[in-house]
């Protein structure tokens, strides 16, 4: 497998219920993101994470917590959540954490696209 | 605040030429991307601006002028696969992407 690995790709979800999003990376990268996209809004940032360490938590609500055991995963648990949490969840990653040094590129997966009921 | 504006939507007819253009007002500015995303998939890289000037990548070129705030995305000799949303996004003094709301292109035979 190559680039960035998203799943599930589609969730569907009750607001009592908890689930995880996963995100795996195969290009040896350091850092590695969770992005909300919305229809029609910007990308909203959630969470950054370099070298396992958490340096980015954009104000996100406790209702979603993210893991990153080691530089390759990137977990994002969901836990009551709210039919206003209904978007595409991205996982990115990139070789450094500063979008602009080095070009910054990132690598996005597919996304996990969550339905909250 | 920081804002990234662009066109919602833009139409243009297959073989032609079209320029999506990004606004900006950020803190600081460390760099302008462009990243193209297909309906149902990943956005992908398309360019990277720090300096003024065109950069001119095949099919695709990206300007830009700091002085202005401003960018464009030109797509030349368009094909049907080029439909997608083109996302404008600049790194702000803190290295931060600061994104737009993405540019959807739709292309007509």
């Amino acid at each position: 497998e190559t680039g960035v690995t998203q799943t599930p790709r589609h969730l569907v979800m009750g607001m009592t219920n908890k689930k995880s999003l996963k995100c795996e990376q195969h290009l040896g990268h350091n850092a590695m993101y969770w992005y909300k996209q919305s229809a029609k809004k910007p990308l909203e940032l959630m969470f950054v994470y370099n070298f396992k360490e958490q340096t980015e938590n954009n104000s996100v609500p406790s209702r979603f917590s993210p893991e990153c055991p080691n530089s390759s995963h990137l977990f994002l648990h969901l836990h009551t959540l709210q039919p206003e949490d209904s978007a595409l969840y991205l996982c990115a990653s990139s070789q450094g954490d500063l979008a602009g040094a080095n070009t910054g590129e990132l690598f996005f997966g597919e996304g996990s696209r969550l339905t909250v009921l | 605040g920081q804002n990234i504006d662009q066109p919602t939507e833009m139409t243009a007819t297959e073989g032609a030429i079209v320029q999506i253009n990004c606004t900006y007002q950020t803190s600081g500015f460390n760099g302008l991307f462009w990243y193209q995303q297909h309906a149902g998939e990943a956005p992908t890289f398309l360019s990277y601006n720090v300096l003024d000037g065109l950069e001119e990548k095949g099919r695709f070129s990206s300007f830009l002028s700091r002085s202005k705030g401003y960018s464009y995305l030109l797509l030349k000799e368009l094909q049907m696969k080029d439909s997608a949303s083109y996302l404008c996004a600049v790194a702000d003094s803190n290295y931060q992407l600061i994104w737009g709301a993405g540019t959807k292109l739709i292309i007509k035979p």
